[in-house]
């Protein structure tokens, strides 16, 4: 049993660039989530999804983008990569009782 | 807007001592509260999660307890090992009424150090 999977693990973006970081869950989860890491800032919320194409912003969307076209895949997309955006990036999915989290993708922007 | 915090940032005990890590919150309408543990460079592993309904949870040397009407949990470690040394966040999520996304509000995190 997998749980969360995220690819890729570690990237290194130009300034402009874009990327799409994939989230892939086998537990059958409506409700999946992005969040992002930054030192003293605890997790912050990006997009969520509660269910097969839905989408819905969260606390920090301002840069993101989101597609949830399969229920097991949530994709966070970057269109245009700023240094603000430097961070390590979690997955997670839930139940109704319990999140699991991925292992996150540590983002740099150069 | 739920505001979770945890007290201290960084903790340092030597090896076999007992510790307490704090955790409060604002919006006392929570449905349940969650503590992780998170190892340098990795992912959050679920350590105890209470309902709130339940004033605590134990699992081995971890007790976790609750307080809803103080806005306050604390995780309790026990004789504390080199191994115990990571960082441990709280998390709360407010109740399906007021949190359709059952999202999860963290705290900063306190970043625990054993010495052995």
């Amino acid at each position: 049993n997998a749980g969360v999977t995220q690819t890729p693990k570690f990237r290194v973006l130009k300034t402009g660039q874009s990327m799409t970081l994939l989230c892939a869950q086998d537990m059958n989860h409506e409700y999946m989530y992005w969040y992002r890491q930054d030192p003293g800032m605890g997790l912050r919320l990006i997009h969520y999804s509660v269910g097969e194409g839905t989408t819905a912003k969260g606390e920090v969307p301002d840069g993101y983008n989101v597609s949830r076209l399969k229920k097991q895949n949530f994709l966070l997309g970057l269109e245009s990569a700023a240094p603000s955006q430097t961070s390590v990036y979690f997955c997670a999915s839930r139940t109704q009782l319990e999140a699991f989290f991925g292992q996150g993708t540590r983002l740099t922007v150069v | 807007k739920q505001e979770v915090t945890q007290i201290p940032a960084a903790l340092s005990v030597p090896e076999g001592e007992n510790l307490v890590l704090n955790c409060s919150f604002t919006d006392s309408a929570i449905y349940n509260l969650q503590w992780f543990r998170q190892d340098p460079g990795k992912g959050l592993t679920s350590l105890l999660l209470i309902q709130s309904s339940q004033r605590e949870q134990t699992s081995g040397r971890l007790n976790a307890s609750l307080d809803k009407s103080s806005g306050r949990s604390t995780l309790y470690i026990a004789a504390s090992q080199p191994g115990d040394s990571a960082t441990y966040l709280c998390a709360v999520r407010l109740t399906p009424m007021v949190n359709a996304g059952n999202m999860l509000t963290f705290g900063g995190g306190t970043r625990l150090m054993v010495k052995p």
